[in-house]
């Protein structure tokens, strides 16, 4: 399964918008791209996915070029309460592999 | 409807001993993943069941760590004589089809 590579860290302040990039070059033709959002003592939380081009949901947007090896997360006007880990994950159909996923925190 | 649940919340065992985790899948969720997440790091697979095949066993880290699902949904992760180095988070995932995997609030085991 194709490995995933993103910043350890980021930091925003309220209001901004937010940009995180994740790395699969070995991402295979029927691989989905996947983000989760993870709070402390919790449990991981989908956010968005996708294939190609653009997904926007209500919370997020996903740009995927369309060499597909890498993809951009997008959170638009960040608040305190989106301070978490997020993690990218390139799915197939079995065993997934998270990364270290990104600390994002947002300050005042 | 009701979400992913595990059971115990914690557990805390003395070395050597043998402990059992349960997980509750969404009904009819096909697809189900046990992970490891030790204190500030990432999720680690551990395995993964889908439907009826052989479940993908390549992420337990040695032969003290076994799992069954029953019936395709219920499942158990056991980890036998466990060890200090297996105090972590275990966390469950079922899934539908497509891949988007819902979490439950996992398990904190701790070995004294």
């Amino acid at each position: 399964l194709a490995k995933t590579t993103q910043p350890i860290s980021m930091d925003s302040y309220e209001g901004q918008e937010v940009n995180i990039t994740c790395s699969h070059n070995n991402i295979a033709t029927n691989d989905y791209i996947t983000w989760y959002q993870q709070f402390p003592s919790q449990g991981p939380r989908f956010i968005i996915q996708g294939y190609k081009t653009k997904v926007t949901n209500e919370v997020a947007s996903l740009f995927i070029p369309a060499d597909r090896k890498s993809s951009t997360l997008s959170l638009p006007r960040v608040s305190l309460s989106d301070t978490a880990v997020y993690y990218c994950l390139v799915e197939g159909a079995g065993k997934s592999t998270f990364g270290d996923g990104t600390t994002l925190t947002v300050k005042p | 409807g009701a979400g992913v649940s595990q059971s115990p919340s914690n557990k805390v065992t003395e070395k050597g001993k043998d402990v059992e985790l349960r997980c509750d899948p969404i009904s009819g969720h096909t697809a189900l993943y046990w992970y490891r997440q030790s204190l500030g790091q990432g999720l680690e697979f551990l395995i993964y069941f889908q439907g009826n095949s052989a479940p993908d066993k390549s992420g337990l880290p040695s032969d003290r760590f076994s799992a069954e699902r029953t019936g395709g949904s219920v499942s158990t992760l056991t980890i036998q004589r466990t060890q200090q180095e297996d105090s972590a988070v275990y966390l469950c995932a079922s899934s539908p089809i497509r891949n988007e995997q819902f979490f439950g609030p996992g398990t904190r085991l701790t070995v004294l």
